[in-house]
């Protein structure tokens, strides 16, 4: 009964293919997250979503986008792969905002671009 | 603006040594603060909180933070390592529905 699971745990494409990676919570949590960890294990969202707002971070190439079948689920689309997307992409979710909440991680999904 | 430090991206010990990984945050707002511990190949695991109340807040496997405002810090500490403590530690700030997180500290045991 996992909380947060991601799929795949291991990604491996070449530059200029597009992938996906799926995240499902079963915590009953409104609010889902992407972090990407890089190789100095730095900590970067990319986005937060619930199921009123999304909010991008601006850094973020807009390659990548969210998509929310449903309050259990963000999928992580990623178009025109580069070499700089390599990275540990970790999955969240939280309770709604307002309150004093932690978040809850996925187990996360390496991707290596080559 | 809010943002979270950690000094010291590594951090060694001696197994049965103390252990104090330091945060120290800014805040415009009371923040809720927590310390996440990562395992090699691992998601982030919620090791302990601080919301209201006590200021000094324990964990899980031992380890405790105590809450200083005067300070803006939020170290945290274990009396006595365990070569099972190696791992990534992140302290994080939420304030509303924002969550900052540290560039985290690196602790190796040394046995």
């Amino acid at each position: 009964d996992t909380a947060v699971s991601q799929t795949p745990k291991y990604l491996v494409t070449q530059m200029g293919n597009d992938k996906s990676i799926k995240c499902e919570q079963n915590l009953g949590h409104d609010t889902m997250y992407w972090y990407k960890q890089d190789s100095k294990k730095f900590l970067k969202i990319m986005f937060s979503y619930n199921n009123k707002e999304l909010i991008i971070n601006e850094t973020v190439p807009n390659r990548f986008s969210p998509k929310s079948p449903d309050k259990a689920h963000l999928n992580l689309h990623i178009n025109s792969l580069e070499l700089g997307d390599s990275a540990v992409y970790f999955c969240a979710s939280s309770q709604p905002s307002g309150r004093p909440y932690e978040q809850y991680f996925g187990p996360g999904t390496r991707l290596t671009v080559t | 603006a809010q943002s979270v430090t950690q000094l010291g991206s590594h951090v060694s010990v001696s197994e049965g040594a103390l252990v104090l990984l330091r945060c120290n945050y800014s805040s415009s707002v009371p923040p809720y603060l927590f310390w996440y511990v990562q395992y090699p190949n691992q998601g982030l695991q919620l090791l302990l909180k601080y919301t209201t109340g006590a200021t000094l807040v324990k964990g899980i496997n031992g380890f405790e933070a105590e809450f200083k405002k005067s300070e803006t810090s939020f170290h945290l500490t274990k009396p006595s390592a365990h070569m099972s403590d190696a791992a990534e530690y992140f302290c994080a700030v939420s304030v509303g529905n924002q969550f900052y997180f540290g560039t985290g500290t690196s602790l190796t045991v040394i046995p």
